[in-house]
């Protein structure tokens, strides 16, 4: 299957502070990314859809001023997490779709970001 | 908010035997996929069964779709220990945005 590459795998910072999540589409082009908040033991909620050069549509209850999206290329998604509070600290994930490889309507995820706000 | 209703929530089974989950769903959908997640890991797509399809397999999977009933159901036969993840249901409506169940909790006992 189709590879999807998140980076960092853990990251622990400081209350105050900006976290970034890179999402890589590794063997495709990912016209569309997005991006899933899961906390333990519950589903992925979806936060927001990105497409390559656009705005990301943010889903409702999401602040789009705190998680800062990026879709500049067709490989690469971007999200921060600006002026991280302890209750950011969760599971995020990304998934991705593209043109060619993998199918349109099958997605394929990134190992997901364990942020943890102290 | 979510529009898959999984149940059960979870379920511990020995290895060898059937582990059967469903899925219930509110809205139309184009399709409906399966997916598995291990502890503390990203996604694993399992399996994609479309609106006009009923009955889909893959090796030791088994999925179903009643679009009347809105729910579908997942069935692993002869499970194995490493078979132990949470599987969630995602059904695909306009827009082709993904909407996740619950999930259920799968562990298998060796």
């Amino acid at each position: 299957g189709a590879v999807v590459s998140q980076h960092p795998s853990r990251v622990i910072c400081k209350s105050g502070t900006s976290v970034k999540i890179e999402c890589r589409s590794l063997d495709f082009q990912a016209t569309t990314m997005f991006w899933y908040r899961q906390f333990p033991k519950q589903s992925l909620m979806l936060m927001a859809t990105s497409n390559e050069g656009s705005k990301a549509t943010y889903e409702q209850g999401v602040e789009k001023d705190k998680f800062l999206i990026n879709h500049a290329s067709l490989t690469l998604s971007t999200l921060t997490v600006t002026s991280a509070h302890p209750e950011d600290s969760s599971f995020y994930i990304c998934s991705a779709r593209g043109v060619g490889r993998p199918r349109g309507t099958e997605a394929f995820f990134g190992q997901g970001t364990r942020l943890t706000v102290v | 908010s979510q529009q898959g209703e999984e149940d059960p929530q979870a379920l511990s089974i020995q290895e060898g035997e059937n582990a059967t989950m469903n899925c219930s769903y509110k809205t139309s959908i184009n399709n409906l996929q399966w997916y598995r997640q291990n502890s503390g890991r990203g996604l694993v797509h399992l399996i994609l069964i479309r609106s006009n399809e009923r009955e889909k397999h893959s090796g030791r999977l088994r999925v179903t779709l009643d679009t009347s009933k809105k729910s579908s159901s997942l069935l692993i036969t002869a499970s194995r220990a490493a078979d132990t993840a949470s599987y969630f249901c995602a059904t695909n409506a306009a827009g082709n945005k993904l909407t996740f169940g619950g999930g259920t909790r799968v562990l298998v006992k060796p």
